[in-house]
């Protein structure tokens, strides 16, 4: 996974709770990516960053909310979770220089 | 708003044939890269392309950059049961990156 570490690797949610996706890279890298993938699709972005304490929303942002405030960490919160909101989620990083995206193991989430 | 299609969604072949995938985007694009998936697994990176017209092969694999930089390819030559996996495209513009509905190839031995 070059570095980049998604917990937790699965979780279950009631309709309603909320819940924070954690996703940390120890490579320094500035650019970082947070995608969903749903059965038999592509991913979409839902936030990113280019470095700490600099966000953007990506194609799919709401219900979501993020925060950069180390280079390392990149957190994805779920306010009121839906089960619109039952997918697969990927975090990712880039190395300066580059725009290879490395990815974590993804966190997979049914909101029931 | 940006949109990159992909196609085909599904393909079986058999050991041996070769595979294609194309790849299509509605707006022009910084650069395209390529990523696999293995099932269960996360996308891992294969290539990227960056020049308009540009061509790159990695072993059985080539992939192709159209003139317009809207539209891409991957060929695989004499597939493996190795190569089983779906392959996604993803167009680079504006910061962000754009992934194709990616194409699920099954080989069979």
């Amino acid at each position: 996974n070059a570095g980049v570490t998604q917990t937790p690797k699965f979780r279950i949610l009631k309709i309603g709770q909320s819940m924070t996706l954690q996703c940390t890279q120890d490579m320094n890298h500035n650019y970082m990516y947070w995608y969903r993938q749903d059965p038999g699709m592509g991913l979409k972005l839902i936030y990113y960053s280019v470095g700490a304490g600099i966000t953007d929303k990506g194609e799919v942002p709401n219900g979501y909310n993020v925060s950069r405030s180390t280079t390392e960490d990149f957190p994805l919160r779920l306010e009121l979770a839906a089960p619109s909101q039952t997918s697969v989620y990927f975090c990712a990083s880039i190395p300066s220089g580059t725009d290879i995206q490395y990815f974590g193991a993804g966190t997979r989430l049914s909101v029931l | 708003g940006q949109q990159v299609m992909q196609i085909p969604q599904y393909q079986h072949v058999q050991e041996g044939e070769d595979f294609t995938t194309y790849c299509n985007s509605s707006t022009t694009l910084s650069n395209i890269q390529w990523y696999k998936q293995r099932p269960g697994g996360h996308p891992v990176f294969l290539i990227q392309l960056v020049k308009s017209g540009e061509v790159k092969k990695q072993k059985r694999l080539t992939f192709q950059f159209g003139e317009a930089k809207k539209n891409s390819s991957l060929h695989i030559t004499a597939t493996q049961t190795t190569d089983v996996g779906t392959y996604f495209c993803a167009g680079y513009t504006g910061n962000q990156f754009y992934f194709g509905t990616g194409t699920s190839l099954t080989v069979i031995p």
